[in-house]
């Protein structure tokens, strides 16, 4: 069985990082491309960042709102996805996913509130 | 980025009745690769989004054949053939043609 198990998620204050990880099992994690998606309160999907696999030379895509804050890595070895997150802002705050979407695999998301 | 338009935003549905949802795309979803990577998302309350469909029309395991995926180039359409009370959710599309690959807004099918 596929399982996606975020943590790291946690209050923040503005201008603050946090790093979140993903422990995947269930299937061979370094075939798959890897993403994190965001959900903000009350509102729908975005996904803000994808790193590929080692024959893709683990190339890493983000969205425009996240480019140069955040940084998305893999430690294949462990089967774990992370997320940087750097200059945190109030509209950084969702669940964050980690997810291969290509897939349909999710994770069960964790909450992520930047407030003074 | 891709747009990727839902409608209606709001579906309330009758018990056994049909239900359909439309995603419109900004370009096509054509990849090189001839295939069109169109995907349809269930979340229900309180859960992660589940995929349904993916390349437009293929089933994902465990999913109840009342779900259906067609379309093609911009124009798709999720079709529930008798809505039960457990579609009770939001349903998402999503292209995965285009980086960043992009979502509907979501429709919100309640019971009426």
């Amino acid at each position: 069985e596929v399982q996606l198990v975020e943590s790291g998620g946690g209050l923040v204050q503005p201008g603050g990082s946090l790093r979140l990880s993903c422990a995947a099992s269930g299937f061979t994690f370094s075939d798959h491309y890897m993403d994190w998606v965001r959900q903000a309160p009350g509102k729908g999907l975005e996904l803000i960042g994808r790193i590929t696999n080692k024959a893709y030379s683990y190339t890493t895509h983000y969205a425009a709102s996240v480019k140069g804050r955040f940084t998305v890595s893999r430690d294949d070895s462990k089967s774990s996805l992370f997320l940087q997150m750097n200059s945190l802002k109030s509209e950084d705050t969702a669940v964050y996913y980690c997810a291969d979407v290509g897939r349909g695999y999710w994770g069960q998301g964790t909450l992520v509130m930047v407030s003074s | 980025d891709v747009v990727m338009t839902q409608s209606p935003l709001s579906l309330p549905v009758t018990l056994g009745q049909p239900a359909s949802i439309s995603c419109r795309s900004s370009q096509s979803l054509v990849f090189s690769d001839g295939n069109t990577y169109l995907t349809w998302f269930q979340q229900r309350p309180g859960q992660s989004p589940r995929r349904l469909i993916y390349e437009v029309s293929n089933r994902d395991s465990g999913v109840p054949d009342r779900f259906s995926g067609s379309g093609s180039g911009t124009d798709f359409t999720l079709k529930i053939s008798r809505v039960e009370a457990e579609d009770v959710g939001i349903y998402y599309c999503m292209q995965g043609t285009h980086w960043p690959n992009t979502f509907g807004q979501g429709t919100k099918l309640e019971i009426k």
